[in-house]
């Protein structure tokens, strides 16, 4: 069974701080995708990752897949409240089309 | 474009009743899916379809029927709903050769 552990579970910081997130497995994983949660809404696409070592930047996201496509992290500069939410990971086993999900980092940025 | 909409939003269920949760999309992508959100518990693949036809079952698929009769529509049936099937559920879709899926509002469903 795949399994996608990320830490931390919860991070609470103040405006302009760093943090960065990780998304971990013992698979390899033919993508891996970064979304993020609102209370009361469904998950929304900030990335996906299909090549190992890929980096992607997204203004102050940086997301970076694992050389070996086994694990990944989030990087946020100079975090802003309007990024709390739940991150989430989603990674896609190699000739399957199940996906599998991280429980989720739960960010809450303090003004 | 709608986008993935699933209908109710919210659902209150007696032990042992049956229901279908709707989920349709307007994107004309091949691959749809059902997850369910526990608390501290993420997302749970129950049953996925990558076509009109095919389904096939993901991580937790008991006590949950799926069909795909149209690119468009991907219902999820509860055939005797029990207390642990109280949980948020989610539909999503995606091209069948890309990662990215797009999510639906999400269902909540409580059974007493």
């Amino acid at each position: 069974t795949q399994l996608l552990e990320q830490s931390p579970q919860f991070l609470s910081i103040q405006e302009g701080e760093n943090l960065t997130v990780y998304c971990n497995s013992s698979s390899v994983f033919s993508s891996l995708q970064w979304y993020r949660q609102e209370p009361g809404e469904g998950p929304v696409l900030l990335v996906t990752v299909v090549t190992g070592g890929e980096v992607k930047k997204l203004k102050r996201l940086t997301f970076q897949f694992g050389d070996a496509r086994k694990d990944s992290s989030l990087h946020i500069t100079a975090a802003q409240p309007g990024d709390t939410g739940l991150y989430l990971c989603a990674g896609g086993g190699v000739g399957t089309y199940k996906y599998i999900f991280g429980t989720g980092t739960r960010l809450k940025v303090l003004a | 474009n709608a986008g993935v909409t699933q209908t109710p939003k919210f659902q209150v269920l007696k032990t042992g009743q049956s229901m279908t949760l709707q989920c349709a999309q307007d994107m004309n992508h091949e691959y749809m899916s059902w997850y369910r959100q526990d608390p501290g518990m993420g997302l749970r693949l129950i049953h996925y379809s990558v076509g009109a036809g095919i389904t096939d079952q993901g991580e937790v698929p008991n006590g949950y029927n799926v069909s795909r009769s149209t690119t468009e529509d991907f219902p999820l049936r509860l055939l005797s709903a029990a207390p642990s099937q109280t949980s948020v559920y989610f539909c999503a879709s995606s091209r069948r050769d890309a990662g990215a899926q797009y999510f639906g509002p999400g269902t909540r469903l409580l059974v007493l």
